[in-house]
């Protein structure tokens, strides 16, 4: 039963330099979604996705790609890393409108990323 | 557009003693509302939701919810908090399903403490 999976949970990053994160769900959700976390502002949404094969931009997309070339994975990509990103970054899942959404998100435990 | 605002940072409480953790929130339409908790190194979990049903929710673990229009808000309560109840808790305000993506705005948190 795993769930909502991330990898990797914590990485160190200096500037400039790039990475990816990547989310794995196995309840066959439709939707997935990357958050960032930031103490005091509670969780901005990055990007998002309906379905396989296409994604959205969220509140603070900047600085951040996706991709969802299957439909269990949602990858979150950073080409140039900023001290700014600096953050905790946590994936979540959930069914869409037309498969029992009800509004519950399922989350990973969360990927840890410090930009130096 | 919709706005979730949590009036404490921190709350501390004693063992058995009840908990209130307030959130406010505006909506332009018929909101639901949600309550999520999120213990150290651990990714979000559902704790109640409001849907339009019952104004007073029941949740996991004892929490409790009224949703209150004409106030505005969906405080958060536990009768008798229990050690394992220290987490930070954020209140979730979602409007009409969008048709692309779940609209979720959330507070900043926060922090139950809970002394011994």
């Amino acid at each position: 039963n795993a769930g909502v999976t991330q990898t990797p949970k914590f990485r160190v990053l200096k500037t400039g330099q790039s990475m990816t994160l990547l989310c794995a769900q196995d309840m066959n959700h439709e939707y997935m979604y990357w958050y960032r976390q930031d103490p005091g502002m509670g969780l901005r949404l990055i990007h998002y996705s309906v379905g396989e094969g296409t994604t959205a931009k969220g509140e603070v997309p900047d600085g951040y790609n996706v991709s969802r070339l299957k439909k269990q994975n949602f990858l979150l990509g950073l080409e140039s890393a900023a001290p700014s990103q600096t953050s905790v970054y946590f994936c979540a899942s959930s069914y869409s409108s037309t498969s029992g959404y009800t509004g519950e998100l399922f989350f990973g435990e969360g990927s840890r990323l410090t930009v130096l | 557009a919709q706005s979730v605002t949590q009036l404490d940072s921190h709350v501390s409480v004693s063992e058995g003693t009840p908990v209130l953790l307030r959130c406010n929130y505006s909506s332009s339409y018929s909101p639901s509302l949600f309550w999520y908790v999120q213990h150290p190194n651990k990714g979000l979990q559902l704790l109640l939701k409001y849907t339009s049903a019952a104004t007073l929710v029941k949740g996991i673990n004892g929490f409790e919810a009224e949703f209150k229009k004409s106030e505005t808000s969906f405080h958060l309560t536990k009768p008798s908090a229990h050690m394992s109840d220290a987490a930070e808790y954020f209140c979730v305000v979602s409007d009409l399903f969008m048709e692309y993506g779940n609209k979720l705005v959330f507070g900043a948190g926060t922090i139950l403490r809970v002394k011994s």
